[in-house]
């Protein structure tokens, strides 16, 4: 069974400019979510989809938003980038959107902003 | 709110065994997690505790004490590839997202 990917793994773009990243989760994963990792704060949670629907939302500006497809395959975009935007996104799916506690991680896209 | 602490880098010889603690200060509580994280790879489920006590899994083993918010991960028999970071995560009820800590970067050395 194929694993999370997602694309593009590696971007570069200026202040000001937008970006969006997608993440194919695995087959018959419904449930998405979205992390930004940074050396200073870790893993921080951005959003789940599952089915469509965003579940769940964390503590990020409005200018990081998400969609999910009928075929779970989820886009997240970011708006108005800042320097501080930097980071490696991750997108992690598992199979529903209870207390299945295995979620699966895709390779991450790494963005720089400058 | 939610914290969760643990140590940002540790250092063990080849063959050692090594405990990597995480503490936590959450609303609730519905689960701890660990994850390995190789550098420029993706984190990789290694444990879940939802009861207190230790699970073990190959060289692997958590422990869990709800009463005391503290769980650690022990690493036996340690290998190079071993060296990582090693994320602890809660989710604090329900169907939260988890909550991450820091991470910690783990060396193993000859």
């Amino acid at each position: 069974k194929a694993g999370v990917t997602q694309t593009p793994r590696y971007l570069i773009k200026t202040r000001g400019q937008q970006v969006t990243l997608s993440c194919s989760p695995i087959s018959g994963h419904r449930s998405v979510s979205w992390y930004q990792q940074t050396p200073g704060q870790g893993l921080q949670f951005l959003f789940e989809y599952f089915s469509e629907t965003q579940r769940n939302k964390g503590n990020f500006p409005g200018r990081f938003s998400g969609r999910q497809f009928s075929n779970s395959r989820s886009e997240m975009n970011v708006s108005t980038l800042e320097l501080g935007d930097s980071a490696l996104y991750l997108c992690a799916s598992k199979a529903a959107s209870g207390l299945s506690y295995e979620q699966y991680f895709g390779p991450g896209t790494r963005l720089t902003v400058t | 709110g939610q914290n969760i602490d643990q140590p940002t880098e540790m250092t063990a010889t080849e063959g050692a065994i090594v405990q990597i603690n995480c503490t936590y200060q959450t609303s609730g509580f519905n689960g701890l997690f660990w994850y390995q994280q190789h550098a420029g790879e993706a984190p990789t489920f290694l444990s879940y505790n939802v009861l207190d006590g230790l699970e073990e899994k190959g060289r692997f083993s958590s422990f869990l004490s709800r009463s005391k918010g503290y769980s650690y991960l022990l690493l036996k028999e340690l290998q190079m590839k071993d060296s990582a970071s090693y994320l602890c995560a809660v989710r604090d009820w329900g169907n939260t997202p988890l909550v991450f800590g820091k991470g910690t970067r783990l060396s193993v050395i000859a």
